[in-house]
């Protein structure tokens, strides 16, 4: 079974450092993609980013990148120059494909970020 | 231009009650999923379907039935409701296909059993 884990429940940043988010994850699938999403006080689960299994490349978008290391198995979100809307939960999820179509998303428990002036 | 929809936002009721949640998306995406977020922030998938039909069914209580009457839409509703069943409710959906599939929020129902 697949599994995500989150270690830092929560993480205070200076407004406009830059903050990288844990993720480790578990699996015996060749083949998996793993995102995050960001959660803001208002409920909604925002994408951020992509990275494929086979990607040799970090994934980044705007100031969210994803710091891949396939050997450990990690993958961590860096949230650069930080603003006061980035405070929200993040959370770091795995896709394990199905064969009958689409995908099952597995949730890491998140981490609460507050950036702070 | 709203992606995916959910309605209602919030939806309070007593226990034993029957209730529905309505799930719409307008992304042309061929598969939809339900989600359910505890009081801890845990989000585990519920239901998924996949043009309609039925591709997933995690280990979910039978009084939870979804319904997709178009690759459009995902319904669900929950006889019997139960204090347990308070949380936030979340629907999603991706294209078929591809090894991105990013699966896209609705906006959630927070249903509050009483």
């Amino acid at each position: 079974a697949q599994k995500i884990t989150q270690t830092q429940p929560g993480m205070f940043v200076q407004e406009k450092e830059a903050v990288t988010l844990d993720c480790t994850y578990d699996t015996s699938d060749q083949s998996y993609g793993l995102f995050w999403y960001k959660q803001p006080s208002s409920g909604e689960m925002i994408f951020l980013i992509y990275q494929g299994s086979y990607d040799e490349q970090n994934a980044t978008e705007g100031r969210y990148s994803l710091n891949f290391q396939k050997a450990r198995k990690s993958a961590n979100l860096v949230i650069s120059a930080s603003q006061l809307g980035d405070s929200a939960m993040y959370f770091c999820a795995m896709r394990e494909g199905l064969t009958g179509g689409g995908n099952k998303l597995t949730f890491g428990t998140g981490t609460q970020l507050k950036v702070e002036l | 231009d709203t992606a995916v929809s959910q309605t209602p936002k919030y939806l309070v009721t007593q226990m034993g009650n029957d209730k529905s949640i309505k799930c719409e998306q307008n992304l042309g995406h061929d598969t939809m999923y339900w989600y359910k977020q505890d009081s801890k922030k845990f989000l585990k998938i519920m239901f998924s379907y996949n043009n309609k039909e039925l591709i997933i069914n995690e280990t979910v209580p039978n009084r939870f039935s979804p319904k997709s009457p178009d690759k459009a839409h995902l319904n669900l509703h929950i006889n019997s409701l139960e204090l347990g069943d308070s949380a936030v409710y979340f629907c999603a959906s991706s294209p078929a296909g591809g090894e991105a599939d990013t699966q896209y929020f609705g906006p959630g129902t927070r249903l509050t059993v009483l």
